[in-house]
């Protein structure tokens, strides 16, 4: 079946580690995207890729890195610099032409 | 200023009846999109709805309807005959090009939790 898988579910490190989030889609999309959600902040956005080898910074971008080597991969690296990375964190991808998302079931950081 | 205005942090409605999900937006952009995504307590993100800004009816999807005043910058979601199930948080996003022009990115708002009673 098509869709985004993220891994792992849930995750718990210690301060002062990388960690790093996988999001792998086949649904042949384009375009990219990670969010961070907060109790009661709704959904923010970290990163986005529009095109392989290409991405932009989004609204809360400090502390994190990401990559777009492969058009199906799209991994979050939440760094040592992230004053606070415990969260939810979700994938999703969109086509160009409709921008509808397509979410993964999301990571739970919990950070010690 | 905030993108994507929810001013409802929490909505309670009676099984069956009807509940408008309130949503503003700012864009400069005029070529946007409009969504609202369902999310329950498992954390899945639903799609629900869509509107661009070009169309010229209200979009319906079964039970969801978007009532979209251009002018006003308002997108509305309203929920007829609510269901139980239909307990959960709901979120409004936009669609607009980013300052560079040249890509897409999509914006949240803050979201409304919907309490359906029986």
């Amino acid at each position: 079946d098509g869709g985004i898988t993220q891994s792992p579910k849930y995750l718990f490190r210690k301060e002062g580690q990388n960690v790093t989030l996988s999001c792998e889609q086949n649904l042949n999309h384009d375009a990219m995207y990670w969010y961070r959600q907060d109790p009661g902040q709704g959904l923010r956005l970290i990163y986005y890729s529009q095109i392989v080898n290409d991405f932009q910074k989004g609204d809360i971008a400090e502390g994190y890195s990401v990559s777009r080597e492969k058009k199906e991969s799209f991994p979050l690296t939440v760094t040592s610099a992230q004053k606070n990375p415990t969260a939810f964190y979700l994938c999703a991808s969109s086509i160009q032409v409709t921008g509808e998302l397509f979410f993964g079931e999301g990571s739970r950081l919990t950070v010690l | 200023a905030q993108k994507i205005t929810q001013t409802q942090p929490g909505m309670f409605v009676q099984e069956k009846e009807a509940v408008t999900l309130d949503c503003t937006y700012d864009t400069s952009d005029p070529s946007y999109g409009l969504f609202w995504y369902k999310q329950p307590s498992s954390g899945e993100m639903i799609f629900l709805i869509y509107q661009g800004s070009y169309d010229q009816q209200n979009a319906t999807e079964g039970r969801y309807s978007l009532n979209f005043q251009k002018a006003r910058k308002s997108a509305n979601l309203v929920i007829s005959a609510s269901q139980l199930g239909d307990s959960a948080m709901y979120f409004c996003a936009m669609r607009e090009l980013d300052s560079g022009g040249s890509n897409y990115k999509l914006t949240f708002g803050k979201g409304t939790l919907l309490t359906v009673n029986p």
